[in-house]
């Protein structure tokens, strides 16, 4: 069946730090991808999306490119802030819009 | 902007008891969802609605689960007889169609004792 996996956290950084968080995904057919936020206390926030191979998606200066050959969608920011210490989850679904497929989350902490 | 909203936001009961959680799914969407995320662990896919009825559903939503829009606004998840084990976070969410993307609502907390 579909899977995600993300990168076990949690990732510590410094403010303006450039951020990774590796996600690669297993699916039958051609998925979507997400990148969902969960601030402390609260449920989950779209971040960004991609829909097909090659696409980039970006939202409050995160990115992830949609890479087919690699079955990857990694999240990065060139510069992170105190604010975006958060849970964020990458996630997949296939036929057009169905369930989501969750990774487990990485946890990022980000220090004065 | 619309957003899905839950209610409670924290529901206590005891094992064996019923419980009702509600969502109010963004009022254009059509295709609605229930999702888990047990303590420290991933969120997990429960149930998708779409023209009132389940389109898919997943090993957890056994027959002690059931979900109902009773009317032309709410969504609900039914647990019949709670089980320690059902302790956790309840998410609701929606979609539109023609879209991807899911909007999710704040979350449940359910604690069973």
């Amino acid at each position: 069946g579909d899977s995600v996996t993300q990168m076990e956290g949690p990732v510590t950084l410094s403010e303006e730090a450039c951020l990774t968080i590796n996600c690669t995904y297993t699916a039958t057919g051609y998925p979507s991808l997400f990148w969902y936020v969960q601030y402390p206390g609260e449920g989950l926030q779209l971040l960004l999306k991609a829909t097909k191979a090659d696409d980039k998606g970006s939202n409050k200066g995160f990115e992830a490119t949609y890479r087919k050959e690699t079955t990857s969608f990694h999240l990065e920011k060139g510069s992170v802030q105190v604010s975006d210490s958060a849970v964020y989850f990458c996630a997949l679904s296939t036929g057009g819009g169905n369930k989501l497929t969750f990774g487990t989350g990485t946890q990022l902490k980000v220090e004065l | 902007e619309p957003e899905v909203t839950q209610t409670p936001s924290h529901q206590v009961t005891q094992m064996g008891q019923e419980v009702i959680l509600r969502c109010v799914p963004i009022s254009n969407h059509l295709y609605f969802y229930w999702y888990r995320q047990i303590l420290g662990q991933k969120v997990e896919f429960l149930v998708s609605f779409y023209n009132n009825e389940i389109s898919e559903k997943s090993e957890i939503f056994d027959d002690q689960f059931s979900v109902e829009r009773p009317d032309g606004s709410n969504f609900t998840l039914k647990i019949r007889s709670t089980k320690l084990e059902d302790s956790a976070m309840y998410f609701c969410a929606s979609r539109d169609s023609g879209l991807y993307e899911q909007y999710f609502g704040p979350g449940t907390r359910l604690t069973v004792t």
